[in-house]
């Protein structure tokens, strides 16, 4: 079956200090995957998605997430986090069905010490 | 591009009325779009997929008669609470999927910034 984990509900880091949000997924085919960055009381918003190519993926805010197909992850990275970056964020892997569904992890929240 | 809107941002409604929330495809037209419900604390939980001009398929254990989807045209869909009761409270997301497969092999969703629905 299609999942998503993330494994750490979550995570404590200090202002400056470097960031790593894991994400694993099970799907049988090609995953597209996707990290999304939600502020409290807001929507979604797209930090990057891989597709296909280059397996290391710039996104904004500074962040990035590296594609292993060996370890059918997808964690995300920023070298050096501000407290602009407390957030909840969700990884997901798009399925290639009539509809393009989404399936979501249960999310990582990020608190940032200052 | 890819701009989803939502409105109301946020509704207050008493027990027993109905409320709609529009989604809206502002640049884009959308053949399919996605009603999400998100609880305190959680991920999102997809309630129904709704493809214009087609009944909306909802997900297991969603009511489709509590939760009427419309999806008349291709750029807007519409979700109506009916009878609303506290339980119902929750942030709801709407999401569409661009039609136009253009450059990438993957057709993503855009998503609206959410509403606030709080049912006294």
């Amino acid at each position: 079956a299609q999942s998503v984990t993330q494994p750490d509900i979550h995570i404590t880091v200090s202002e400056g200090a470097s960031l790593e949000l894991r994400c694993n997924y099970s799907y049988g085919a090609t995953p597209y995957l996707f990290w999304y960055v939600q502020s409290p009381g807001q929507g979604l918003q797209l930090l990057l998605k891989y597709f296909s190519g280059d397996t290391l993926v710039q996104g904004i805010k500074g962040f990035e997430a590296e594609f292993k197909r060996s370890q059918s992850s997808f964690n995300l990275r920023k070298p050096s986090v501000h407290w602009s970056d407390a957030a909840e964020y969700f990884c997901a892997v798009g399925v290639v069905d009539s509809n393009y569904q989404l399936i979501w992890g249960a999310g990582t929240k990020l608190i940032i010490k200052p | 591009g890819a701009v989803v809107s939502q409105h109301p941002s946020r509704v207050i409604c008493k027990s027993g009325t109905s409320v709609k929330i529009e989604c809206r495809s502002l640049d884009f037209q959308a053949t399919t779009m996605f009603w999400y419900r998100q609880f305190p604390k959680q991920s999102l939980m997809l309630m129904a997929t709704s493809n214009e001009g087609s009944k909306a398929t909802y997900e297991q254990g969603v009511e489709k008669d509590k939760f009427l989807i419309n999806h008349a045209s291709l750029t807007l869909s519409t979700l109506t609470v009916t009878s609303a009761h506290p339980e119902d409270s929750s942030f709801y997301i709407c999401s569409a999927r661009d039609q136009a497969t253009g450059q990438s092999s993957y057709n993503e969703q855009f998503f609206g910034p959410g509403t606030r629905l709080t049912v006294l």
